[in-house]
């Protein structure tokens, strides 16, 4: 089974502080995603990535930087994390660029005070 | 990028059949179109996929009709554990996938 691992479950930070979360798949996917979830809003993407050193904004991208050095590994970054970022931040991967698969992490709850 | 349209929330009692049905009138000539399932505090998960007509698998089936503008999802015979929210998507058939969920159908499934 395709695992993508969250770094953390859930996530207290200051306003102002550097914020990274960590994703990592194991299935050698070409594709990863970062999106952020709202009560009332569902799902919404923030970037993605489909190769190596390459990113692509999706439809949130302010607040937010990306990195992706390693295939199997996606970092989002939040430079300085401000309280409108308080969300459930979720992971995904999928296999090739024209594959809609998506296989998502667990997510991580970050609180920003 | 096609967009969907789902009904925010349905309710079912248990043992009925249960079907979503999205629309997604401008879907493009290569889209497929996808359906995820997720529980409270996870990420959603791949139920099925679809291009045309119907497809079945072991927890779902996809109705599709000819002209693709809309699709349903049918839950055979529901129990408390289907409660989830359910999303439709349609791929943007650009080559590289920018895979946008929308706010999905709330499935309370009632004892």
């Amino acid at each position: 089974d395709v695992k993508v691992t969250q770094s953390s479950r859930y996530l207290v930070k200051r306003t102002g502080e550097k914020v990274f979360l960590e994703c990592v798949q194991d299935m050698d996917h070409e594709n990863m995603f970062w999106y952020r979830q709202d009560p009332g809003l569902g799902l919404r993407l923030i970037y993605f990535s489909y190769d190596v050193k390459m990113k692509e904004k999706g439809d949130i991208p302010e607040g937010y930087s990306v990195s992706r050095e390693k295939k199997e590994r996606f970092s989002l970054i939040l430079e300085s994390a401000s309280t409108n970022q308080t969300s459930m931040y979720l992971c995904a991967s999928s296999p090739t660029p024209e594959d809609e698969k998506l296989f998502f992490g667990s997510g991580t709850q970050l609180s920003v005070l | 990028l096609a967009k969907t349209t789902q009904p925010i929330s349905m309710d079912s009692y248990e043992g009925q059949e249960v079907n979503i049905t999205c629309s997604h009138n401008n879907i493009a000539t290569n889209d497929y179109i996808t359906w995820y399932q997720q529980f409270p505090s996870q990420g959603p998960r791949f139920i099925i996929q679809g291009y045309k007509t119907k497809v079945t698998n072991e927890v779902a089936s996809l109705f599709i009709p000819a002209d693709r503008k809309s699709s349903t999802l049918s839950l055979p015979r529901v129990s408390l554990s289907d409660t989830a929210v359910y999303y439709c998507l349609v791929g943007d058939s650009g080559g590289y996938q920018k895979v946008t969920f929308g706010t999905g159908t709330k499935l309370q499934v009632i004892p």
